[in-house]
């Protein structure tokens, strides 16, 4: 029973570069989320889905792009990647709004 | 939109004692919560939940209570054991978005 899974774990980028994260969950879950994560500033949520073909923008969403064109995936794009990008990176899927929601293992993405 | 914030930011306690971590919300009209427990180099991972017509909730050592007029939950750990040992974030649920709080990392000393 995989869950969510995030492809790549780790990435190094040159600023100005530009990459694609992908989440995949098996659950059937509607809801999919990426969030990052800095430390002493908790999980911030970029942006998120409520859907097959819905996007939403969260409380970080400037420089990235996402789209979920299939229920199972949801894909999350840095166009020109910035040293303010380094961080962890993580999706979330849940099945109802008031449910848990899982997290993927996360991303560390360094931008140099 | 939703804001959260959690207190305190660390929190170190003896094997054994009690350790409460409280957080606020700005949206009136959240009415879901969680906590999760965030082990260092792991994901995230729910521990316990509180949904808005309920004051509090309790599963074994830890509990969460909610006070929906002054927009508060906080997080109880009794027993604390150094396996406790983790960061823990509360959220807030206000329309399709989940809001984290900054998280407690907490310490239990043996």
């Amino acid at each position: 029973n995989a869950g969510v899974t995030q492809t790549p774990k780790f990435r190094v980028l040159k600023t100005g570069q530009s990459m694609t994260l992908l989440c995949a969950q098996d659950m059937n879950h509607e809801y999919m989320y990426w969030y990052r994560q800095d430390p002493g500033m908790g999980l911030r949520l970029i942006h998120y889905s409520v859907g097959e073909g819905t996007t939403a923008k969260g409380e970080v969403p400037d420089g990235y792009n996402v789209s979920r064109l299939k229920k199972q995936n949801f894909l999350l794009g840095l166009e020109s990647a910035a040293p303010s990008q380094t961080s962890v990176y993580f999706c979330a899927s849940k099945a109802q709004l008031d449910t848990e929601a899982f997290f993927g293992q996360g991303t560390r993405l360094t931008v140099v | 939109g939703e804001n959260v914030e959690q207190h305190p930011s660390t929190l170190s306690v003896q094997e054994g004692d009690s350790a409460v971590i409280k957080c606020t919300y700005s949206d009136s009209a959240s009415n879901y919560f969680p906590w999760y427990k965030q082990e260092l180099g792991k994901r995230p991972q729910l521990i316990i939940d509180i949904r808005s017509n309920v004051g509090e909730k309790k599963d074994q050592r830890i509990a969460v209570t909610l006070n929906k007029t002054a927009k508060h939950f906080s997080l109880h750990i009794t027993e604390t054991q150094p396996e406790d040992s983790a960061v823990y974030f509360c959220a807030a649920r206000g329309g399709f978005k989940t809001i984290f709080g900054a998280g407690t990392r907490l310490f239990v000393k043996a």
